[in-house]
């Protein structure tokens, strides 16, 4: 009963570093999300997805990328990783309506 | 743009009182939903409210939804420490554009004193 499985759970990068945070989902949500959580701020949609294929900006999508060849995986990609993109980031996914989280990820770009 | 508001933000309470968290939202929609997140760990679902009046209730907590006044309160019977954590609001105004993308308030950390 895995859910929504993110990786990794912790990392640290070089500032200019890429990475990839690697999202997948075995309930076969066709809706899937990734935000950001700063302290004190709530969390923000970075980048989400209708389905196979299908991808649209959210709130703060600068510095990201993200890509939907499967219904199960949803990989957020950092290029050139800043101070700014220290956070927590969190996938998750749904069929319309409630969302089910992943555990985060927890990166910091030194 | 939808905004969503809680207060208070910071809630400091002693073990065995009552307290309410509110949630005020900027835009017409009856799909709220209440979220717990404990330190370092991932959001979990509370309640889910689909329609104007709907209540549930788990435990000592009970959520509502008015959304004539875009208004949803969570409310705390008899505090016990367990319930320390932070509690997020989201608000989703469905499909037709939005996709059910979620905009959460700043949450609400509640601390339970004994």
């Amino acid at each position: 009963n895995a859910g929504v499985t993110q990786t990794p759970k912790f990392r640290i990068l070089k500032i200019g570093q890429s990475m990839t945070l690697q999202c997948t989902q075995d309930m076969n949500h066709n809706y899937m999300y990734w935000y950001r959580q700063d302290p004190g701020m709530g969390l923000k949609l970075i980048y989400y997805s209708v389905g196979a294929g299908i991808t649209d900006k959210g709130e703060v999508p600068n510095g990201y990328n993200v890509s939907r060849s499967t219904t199960e995986d949803f990989p957020l990609r950092l290029e050139l990783a800043a101070p700014s993109q220290t956070s927590v980031y969190f996938c998750a996914s749904s069929l319309g309506g409630l969302q089910y989280f992943g555990a985060g990820t927890r990166l910091s770009v030194l | 743009e939808l905004k969503v508001e809680q207060n208070p933000l910071f809630l400091s309470m002693q073990e065995g009182k009552n307290y309410t968290i509110y949630c005020n939202y900027s835009t017409t929609s009856d799909r709220l939903y209440w979220y717990r997140q404990d330190p370092g760990k991932s959001l979990e679902s509370l309640f889910v409210l689909l329609s104007n009046g709907a209540v549930k209730q788990e435990g000592r907590l009970m959520a509502s939804l008015d959304t004539k006044a875009r208004l949803s309160t969570l409310h705390i019977t008899a505090a016990v420490h367990d319930l320390s954590a932070t509690y997020f609001c989201a608000v989703d105004i469905g499909s037709g554009g939005s996709n059910y993308k979620l905009t959460f308030g700043k949450g609400t950390l509640l601390t339970v004193n004994p």
